[in-house]
């Protein structure tokens, strides 16, 4: 199947300063990949769809200054926590979709000390 | 109330016991997914379903549209099954993130050897 692959899995850093996540689509090309957030013993939250070449779609409540994030390309999608703070500690996770198959990345843990 | 509900939130059984996860969906869906997810984080699909039942080594998915209603079996529980099982749902004509899925909060499964 698909594969989709995500970096970096863990992440450690300090109050104010930013971190990348990408997101990559191995085998295939996705025009669409979808960024969530999952808090400890809650769902998967949607947070925001990123669309090759176009601006990304965020959901209600998800700051843009906040979470960028960049799909320059079709097998591409990073998402970057700007000026992180404690609360942005979370599992961030990206999916794509191949027809109605939906394929996860690994995910990342963000812990902002 | 969520739209998407799992049964029970946490299930502790013995190897070799036969295991049964139930999601209820109260929306219009276009597909039903039973994913797992293990203690890294990373989350790997297990079943994509529209309609009746699918079987995949010891694991089995079924659904019943009419009654908004899913089910993943286990069969000869391994403790090598233990994760979390999380259900998922592709929403019917859904006007915002085309493609997304709706969660529900997941069924922490532990099989004891």
């Amino acid at each position: 199947g698909a594969v989709v692959s995500q970096h970096p899995s863990r992440v450690i850093c300090k109050s104010g300063t930013s971190v990348k996540i990408e997101c990559r689509s191995l085998d295939f090309q996705a025009t669409t990949m979808f960024w969530y957030r999952q808090f400890p013993k809650k769902s998967l939250m949607l947070m925001a769809t990123s669309n090759e070449g176009s601006k990304a779609t965020y959901e209600q409540g998800v700051e843009k200054d906040k979470f960028l994030i960049n799909h320059a390309s079709l097998t591409l999608s990073t998402l970057t926590v700007t000026s992180a703070h404690p609360e942005d500690s979370s599992f961030y996770i990206c999916s794509a979709r191949v027809g109605s198959e939906a394929f996860f990345g690994q995910g990342t843990r963000l812990t902002v000390v | 109330k969520n739209e998407v509900e799992q049964s029970p939130q946490n299930l502790t059984a013995q190897e070799g016991e036969f295991i049964t996860i139930n999601c209820s969906y109260s929306v219009g869906i276009s597909a039903l997914h039973w994913l797992q997810q293990h203690p890294g984080g990373g989350i790997v699909s297990l079943f994509m379903l529209s309609s009746g039942k699918k079987k995949h080594g010891r694991l089995i998915a079924t659904i019943n549209i009419q009654e908004k209603h899913s089910s993943l079996h286990i069969t000869a529980s391994h403790p090598r099954d233990s994760a979390v099982y999380i259900c998922a749902v592709s929403i019917m004509n859904y006007g915002g993130s085309q493609g997304n899925l709706i969660f529900g909060k997941g069924t922490k499964l532990s099989v004891k050897p």
